[in-house]
């Protein structure tokens, strides 16, 4: 079983709708949760990042996450041209960051 | 503020060769890491440095050695490439183990 499972996508969406990205993960120990933003070529940045159970909004981004169902989300409201790229669901667990494969997500005008 | 660097940018090896890729980080970070992206696998961890003096293996460390210079840099070497080591590296930095890692822009390893 892999550590974090993403749903690879693509996933489309139209402007201004909401993206909806979902990650799982294995350990029960785990105990931070991220999200990166990679396009094509370039190298991951961070969009957020959240520690305990609940929403954490910022801007247009809000991250979820459910400990006791093992499950990260990250909600992106009017979603925008720019928006389009891979995002990535990072679990760090005893000093570890696993990384899931991605969702790919594009963002039709 | 440079942040993360990397260098080279790409690099095309033959089979057994060596090369040695440098990471440079100038944030105070106590803490760096290096990653490679494979498609469809996702980025793993290689080494890590929790702190200067320290390195630790992660998830695919085999035909890879590291040095941690001092706070600064951190290198990754590889003894005799091989073609499974045809990858994007990833160099990364944090203030400590289980903060964000802000990573550099990455090395286009070629091996043939």
């Amino acid at each position: 079983q892999k550590e974090v499972e993403q749903n690879s996508g693509p996933l489309s969406v139209p402007e201004g709708a909401i993206a909806s990205l979902n990650c799982t993960y294995s350990d029960r120990g785990s105990q931070s949760f991220f999200w990166y933003r990679q396009y094509s070529g370039k190298s991951p940045e961070l969009i957020m990042f959240i520690y305990s159970n609940g929403d954490k909004e910022d801007g247009r981004f809000t991250a979820q996450l459910n400990k006791a169902s093992q499950y990260v989300s990250l909600l992106i409201r009017d979603s925008q041209p720019s928006d389009s790229a891979t995002y990535l669901c990072a679990v760090n667990r005893n000093s570890n960051l696993f990384f899931g494969t991605g969702t790919r997500l594009t963002v039709i005008p | 503020n440079a942040g993360v660097t990397q260098t080279p940018k790409f690099q095309v090896l033959k089979t057994g060769q060596s090369m040695t890729l440098q990471c440079a980080q100038d944030m105070n970070h106590n803490s760096m890491y290096w990653y490679r992206q494979d498609p469809g696998m996702g980025l793993r961890l290689i080494y890590y440095s929790a702190s200067e003096g320290t390195t630790d293996k992660g998830e695919v460390p085999n035909g890879y050695n590291v040095s941690r210079l001092n706070k600064r840099e951190f290198s990754l070497r590889l003894e005799s490439a091989a073609p499974s080591q045809t990858s994007v590296y990833f160099c990364a930095s944090s203030v400590s183990i289980r903060e964000t890692q802000y990573f550099g822009p990455g090395t286009r390893l070629l091996v043939l």
